[in-house]
Protein backbone atom coordinates (compact mmCIF):
# COMPACT_ATOMS: atom_id res chain seq x y z
CA UNK A 1 0.00 0.00 0.00
CA UNK A 2 0.95 3.65 -0.29
CA UNK A 3 3.19 5.29 2.46
CA UNK A 4 2.63 7.83 4.71
CA UNK A 5 5.37 9.35 7.06
CA UNK A 6 5.34 11.51 9.73
CA UNK A 7 7.39 13.14 11.36
CA UNK A 8 8.92 13.49 14.64
CA UNK A 9 7.47 9.91 16.42
CA UNK A 10 7.81 11.83 19.34
CA UNK A 11 8.71 15.41 20.74
CA UNK A 12 9.27 17.45 24.39
CA UNK A 13 9.07 20.93 24.18
CA UNK A 14 8.78 23.34 27.08
CA UNK A 15 4.94 25.43 27.97
CA UNK A 16 4.54 28.40 25.37
CA UNK A 17 6.59 26.97 22.70
CA UNK A 18 5.89 25.74 19.46
CA UNK A 19 5.94 22.53 17.53
CA UNK A 20 5.39 21.45 13.62
CA UNK A 21 4.86 18.15 12.83
CA UNK A 22 5.13 16.98 9.55
CA UNK A 23 3.52 14.39 6.85
CA UNK A 24 4.25 12.99 3.88
CA UNK A 25 3.20 10.90 1.04
CA UNK A 26 6.07 9.15 0.03
CA UNK A 27 5.17 6.98 -3.47
CA UNK A 28 1.68 9.44 -4.17
CA UNK A 29 0.26 12.70 -4.48
CA UNK A 30 -2.21 14.07 -2.15
CA UNK A 31 -4.13 16.60 -2.43
CA UNK A 32 -6.44 16.12 0.14
CA UNK A 33 -4.67 14.88 4.09
CA UNK A 34 -6.53 14.89 7.49
CA UNK A 35 -5.23 15.61 10.60
CA UNK A 36 -6.30 13.14 14.10
CA UNK A 37 -5.97 13.81 17.70
CA UNK A 38 -5.79 11.06 20.11
CA UNK A 39 -6.07 11.04 23.90
CA UNK A 40 -5.37 7.55 25.59
CA UNK A 41 -7.80 4.67 25.15
CA UNK A 42 -9.91 6.93 23.04
CA UNK A 43 -11.11 7.01 19.50
CA UNK A 44 -9.49 9.44 16.41
CA UNK A 45 -10.75 12.72 16.88
CA UNK A 46 -10.90 14.54 13.21
CA UNK A 47 -9.32 17.77 13.51
CA UNK A 48 -8.83 19.55 10.18
CA UNK A 49 -8.76 18.56 6.42
CA UNK A 50 -5.76 20.02 5.10
CA UNK A 51 -5.89 21.07 1.41
CA UNK A 52 -3.41 21.65 -1.08
CA UNK A 53 -2.92 25.38 -1.87
CA UNK A 54 -6.06 26.37 0.18
CA UNK A 55 -7.05 27.12 4.09
CA UNK A 56 -7.25 23.95 6.21
CA UNK A 57 -11.01 23.08 7.02
CA UNK A 58 -11.08 22.66 10.78
CA UNK A 59 -13.80 20.54 12.46
CA UNK A 60 -15.95 22.20 15.30
CA UNK A 61 -14.48 23.31 18.43
CA UNK A 62 -10.05 23.09 16.80
CA UNK A 63 -8.90 26.56 17.56
CA UNK A 64 -7.54 27.16 14.11
CA UNK A 65 -5.29 30.07 15.43
CA UNK A 66 -3.44 27.54 17.62
CA UNK A 67 -3.15 24.14 15.38
CA UNK A 68 -1.83 25.75 11.83
CA UNK A 69 -1.82 23.86 8.94
CA UNK A 70 0.07 24.11 5.46
CA UNK A 71 -0.24 21.86 2.54
CA UNK A 72 2.09 23.65 0.61
CA UNK A 73 2.59 20.70 -1.82
CA UNK A 74 1.26 17.34 -2.93
CA UNK A 75 3.69 15.48 -1.01
CA UNK A 76 3.62 17.05 2.78
CA UNK A 77 1.11 18.97 5.14
CA UNK A 78 2.51 20.13 8.72
CA UNK A 79 0.81 20.87 11.70
CA UNK A 80 2.20 23.44 13.85
CA UNK A 81 1.00 23.61 17.62
CA UNK A 82 1.17 27.42 18.52
CA UNK A 83 2.24 28.23 21.68
CA UNK A 84 1.86 24.84 23.70
CA UNK A 85 0.29 23.99 26.84
CA UNK A 86 0.19 20.96 29.04
CA UNK A 87 -3.19 20.12 27.79
CA UNK A 88 -2.02 20.05 24.50
CA UNK A 89 -0.14 16.80 24.91
CA UNK A 90 -1.32 13.76 23.46
CA UNK A 91 -1.10 11.52 20.13
CA UNK A 92 -1.58 13.60 16.66
CA UNK A 93 -2.25 11.22 13.81
CA UNK A 94 -1.63 12.14 9.64
CA UNK A 95 -3.42 10.62 6.83
CA UNK A 96 -4.08 10.67 3.16
CA UNK A 97 -5.72 8.83 0.29
CA UNK A 98 -5.01 8.77 -3.09
CA UNK A 99 -8.79 9.67 -3.87
CA UNK A 100 -12.29 9.76 -2.44
CA UNK A 101 -13.04 6.17 -3.03
CA UNK A 102 -9.73 4.61 -1.89
CA UNK A 103 -8.30 3.60 2.02
CA UNK A 104 -6.89 6.49 3.70
CA UNK A 105 -3.18 5.44 4.81
CA UNK A 106 -2.14 6.65 7.75
CA UNK A 107 1.64 8.41 9.43
CA UNK A 108 3.16 6.59 12.73
CA UNK A 109 1.83 9.31 14.42
CA UNK A 110 3.40 11.70 16.81
CA UNK A 111 3.53 11.89 20.83
CA UNK A 112 3.50 15.28 21.88
CA UNK A 113 4.24 16.22 25.71
CA UNK A 114 4.14 19.42 26.91
CA UNK A 115 6.20 20.14 30.11
CA UNK B 1 -24.72 12.50 8.84
CA UNK B 2 -22.39 9.08 9.51
CA UNK B 3 -21.72 7.01 12.53
CA UNK B 4 -19.94 3.83 13.52
CA UNK B 5 -20.52 1.87 16.84
CA UNK B 6 -18.49 -0.64 18.29
CA UNK B 7 -20.26 -2.21 21.43
CA UNK B 8 -17.40 -3.82 22.83
CA UNK B 9 -15.01 -1.74 24.21
CA UNK B 10 -12.31 -4.98 25.25
CA UNK B 11 -12.80 -8.75 23.55
CA UNK B 12 -10.80 -11.41 25.24
CA UNK B 13 -9.91 -14.45 23.13
CA UNK B 14 -8.04 -17.71 23.46
CA UNK B 15 -5.20 -18.64 21.11
CA UNK B 16 -6.52 -20.74 18.43
CA UNK B 17 -9.98 -19.41 18.91
CA UNK B 18 -12.30 -17.89 16.09
CA UNK B 19 -12.39 -14.04 17.14
CA UNK B 20 -15.18 -11.40 16.22
CA UNK B 21 -14.73 -7.95 16.84
CA UNK B 22 -18.25 -6.09 16.02
CA UNK B 23 -19.39 -3.05 14.27
CA UNK B 24 -22.34 -1.26 13.16
CA UNK B 25 -22.92 1.85 10.98
CA UNK B 26 -25.01 4.66 9.84
CA UNK B 27 -24.69 6.25 7.10
CA UNK B 28 -26.79 8.09 4.04
CA UNK B 29 -26.72 6.34 0.90
CA UNK B 30 -24.44 3.64 0.33
CA UNK B 31 -21.36 2.96 2.95
CA UNK B 32 -17.81 2.43 2.34
CA UNK B 33 -16.67 0.68 4.77
CA UNK B 34 -12.32 -0.08 6.61
CA UNK B 35 -11.35 -1.71 9.72
CA UNK B 36 -7.90 -0.44 11.11
CA UNK B 37 -5.48 -2.02 12.98
CA UNK B 38 -3.27 0.14 15.85
CA UNK B 39 -0.70 -1.10 17.78
CA UNK B 40 0.81 1.00 20.61
CA UNK B 41 1.81 4.35 19.59
CA UNK B 42 1.60 3.81 16.01
CA UNK B 43 -0.49 5.27 13.37
CA UNK B 44 -3.56 2.95 12.22
CA UNK B 45 -2.41 0.16 9.36
CA UNK B 46 -5.20 -0.72 6.72
CA UNK B 47 -6.63 -4.20 7.18
CA UNK B 48 -9.81 -4.31 4.42
CA UNK B 49 -12.28 -2.65 2.90
CA UNK B 50 -15.69 -3.54 1.63
CA UNK B 51 -16.98 -0.83 -1.32
CA UNK B 52 -18.97 -3.50 -3.18
CA UNK B 53 -19.52 -6.92 -4.47
CA UNK B 54 -19.23 -9.92 -1.92
CA UNK B 55 -19.71 -9.12 0.98
CA UNK B 56 -17.40 -11.34 2.36
CA UNK B 57 -14.06 -9.23 2.38
CA UNK B 58 -10.57 -11.06 2.81
CA UNK B 59 -8.06 -9.00 4.53
CA UNK B 60 -4.65 -8.94 5.84
CA UNK B 61 -3.21 -11.24 8.39
CA UNK B 62 -5.94 -13.47 8.03
CA UNK B 63 -8.91 -11.21 9.04
CA UNK B 64 -12.11 -11.70 6.99
CA UNK B 65 -15.36 -8.73 7.36
CA UNK B 66 -18.65 -9.38 6.61
CA UNK B 67 -20.96 -6.70 5.12
CA UNK B 68 -24.69 -6.87 6.41
CA UNK B 69 -26.42 -4.49 4.40
CA UNK B 70 -30.11 -5.36 6.81
CA UNK B 71 -28.19 -5.32 10.17
CA UNK B 72 -25.95 -2.32 8.93
CA UNK B 73 -23.14 -4.48 10.35
CA UNK B 74 -19.20 -5.56 8.94
CA UNK B 75 -18.18 -7.21 11.69
CA UNK B 76 -14.47 -8.43 11.60
CA UNK B 77 -13.48 -12.04 12.15
CA UNK B 78 -10.58 -14.18 11.72
CA UNK B 79 -10.83 -18.60 12.20
CA UNK B 80 -7.90 -18.92 14.26
CA UNK B 81 -6.61 -16.08 16.75
CA UNK B 82 -2.83 -15.69 17.07
CA UNK B 83 -1.32 -13.76 20.27
CA UNK B 84 0.22 -11.03 17.76
CA UNK B 85 -3.50 -10.32 16.93
CA UNK B 86 -3.44 -8.40 20.61
CA UNK B 87 -3.85 -4.42 19.50
CA UNK B 88 -6.69 -2.08 19.13
CA UNK B 89 -9.28 -1.87 16.24
CA UNK B 90 -10.78 0.53 14.44
CA UNK B 91 -13.76 -0.06 12.09
CA UNK B 92 -14.31 3.10 10.03
CA UNK B 93 -16.94 4.38 7.71
CA UNK B 94 -17.81 7.16 4.66
CA UNK B 95 -20.41 7.68 2.28
CA UNK B 96 -20.10 6.76 -1.26
CA UNK B 97 -20.68 10.70 -1.94
CA UNK B 98 -18.03 12.12 -4.62
CA UNK B 99 -15.52 14.40 -2.73
CA UNK B 100 -16.21 13.11 0.51
CA UNK B 101 -13.02 11.85 1.81
CA UNK B 102 -13.98 12.04 5.46
CA UNK B 103 -13.48 9.29 7.71
CA UNK B 104 -15.65 8.58 10.65
CA UNK B 105 -14.16 6.42 13.01
CA UNK B 106 -15.61 3.41 15.61
CA UNK B 107 -14.43 4.21 19.55
CA UNK B 108 -12.62 1.05 18.78
CA UNK B 109 -12.03 -2.65 20.38
CA UNK B 110 -9.13 -3.65 22.44
CA UNK B 111 -8.70 -7.57 21.05
CA UNK B 112 -6.67 -9.48 23.89
CA UNK B 113 -5.41 -12.88 22.64
CA UNK B 114 -4.55 -15.64 25.52
CA UNK B 115 -2.14 -17.71 25.73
Amino acid sequence: GAVVSQHPSWVICKSGTSVKIECRSLDFQATTMFWYRQFPKQSLMLMATSNEGSKATYEQGVEKDKFLINHASLTLSTLTVTSAHPEDSSFYICSAGQGWNTEAFFGQGTRLTVV
Amino acid sequence: AQSVAQPEDQVNVAEGNPLTVKCTYSVSGNPYLFWYVQYPNRGLQFLLKYITGDNLVKGSYGFEAEFNKSQTSFHLKKPSALVSDSALYFCAVKSLDFGNEKLTFGTGTRLTIIP
